[in-house]
C-alpha cells in the first residue's frame, strides 16, 4: 500500500530560524507537489516538482525532489510568522494524488 | 480569472438524510477531483473525472457515495443515508490533465464543510 509520510507532523520554531520538512513516499513517482493550507481555508499550490533533482524556490521556502530516494524536502529559511500554516506534500499517481498527513508549522516571535 | 468554487460552504444535516455538494471547476479544466479531508488529516482521494466520465472512482468509500459530471464541467457529489462518520470537509479540485498539460497541478476549491448530526 502506498504511504506518504511527512515529518515532523508538528513544528514550532522561532522567527529567523531554519528548518526542513521531509516527505517520504513508498512508490515510484517523479511528480510531487507541495501545498499550504491556512486554518479553515483550502489548499494553495506552492511547488510543482516534476523530475529527479528538481529544486524550486519561492521567498523563504525551497523544495527539492530526489526520486531515487523517494524523498522530497521543504526547507524554510529565516522563518517569519506569516509562514505559520499546515504544509502538505502530495505524490502524483496519474489518476489521483496521495497526500501526506501534513506538517503543522507555528512560527513564534 | 475565477478559481474553483464549491457550494454550499457549510452543510448541516441529520443522520440518514441525502445531501448534494456542488463543484464548479476552473473554465477549461478537463479533469476534476473530489477529496475528503477529516480534521487533522490530509485530503483523501474519492473520485476523478476526465471530461464527463469517472476515470477513477476507487476512493469512494461505499455505494452511498456517488458523483456525476454530466456536461464535463460542474460536478455534484451525492451522499445517501448520511452517517455521522461522513462529517468532513469535501474538497474539489480541477486541473488541465488530459488537455495536453504534462503534469497534474490541481487547484482546489474552498471546500464544503459537511456536518452530520
Amino acid at each position: 500500500e502506498l504511504k506518504v509520510e511527512q515529518n515532523p507532523l508538528f513544528l514550532s520554531m522561532q522567527e529567523g530560524k531554519n528548518y526542513t520538512i521531509y516527505c517520504n513516499y513508498s512508490t515510484t513517482s517523479d511528480r510531487l507537489y507541495w501545498y499550504r493550507q491556512d486554518p479553515g481555508k483550502s489548499l494553495e499550490s506552492l511547488f510543482v516538482l516534476l523530475s529527479n533533482g528538481a529544486v524550486k524556490q519561492e521567498g523563504r521556502l525551497m523544495a527539492s525532489l530526489d526520486t531515487k530516494a523517494r524523498l522530497s524536502t521543504l526547507h524554510i529559511t529565516a522563518a517569519v510568522h506569516d509562514l505559520s500554516a499546515t504544509y502538505f506534500c502530495a505524490v502524483d499517481l496519474y489518476n489521483d494524488m496521495r497526500f501526506g498527513a501534513g506538517t503543522r508549522l507555528t512560527v513564534k516571535p | 480569472g475565477a478559481g474553483v468554487s464549491q457550494t454550499p460552504s457549510n452543510k448541516v444535516t441529520e443522520k440518514g438524510k441525502y445531501v448534494e455538494l456542488r463543484c464548479d471547476p476552473i473554465s477549461g479544466h478537463t479533469a476534476l477531483y473530489w477529496y475528503r479531508q477529516s480534521l487533522g488529516q490530509g485530503p483523501e482521494f474519492l473520485i476523478y473525472f476526465q471530461g464527463t466520465g469517472a476515470a477513477d472512482d476507487s476512493g469512494l468509500p461505499n455505494d452511498r457515495f456517488f458523483a456525476v459530471r454530466p456536461e464535463g464541467s460542474v460536478s455534484t457529489l451525492k451522499i445517501q443515508r448520511t452517517e455521522r462518520g461522513d462529517s468532513a470537509v469535501y474538497l474539489c479540485a480541477s486541473s488541465l490533465k488530459g488537455s495536453g498539460s504534462g503534469y497534474n497541478e490541481q487547484f482546489f476549491g474552498p471546500g464544503t464543510r459537511l456536518t452530520v448530526l
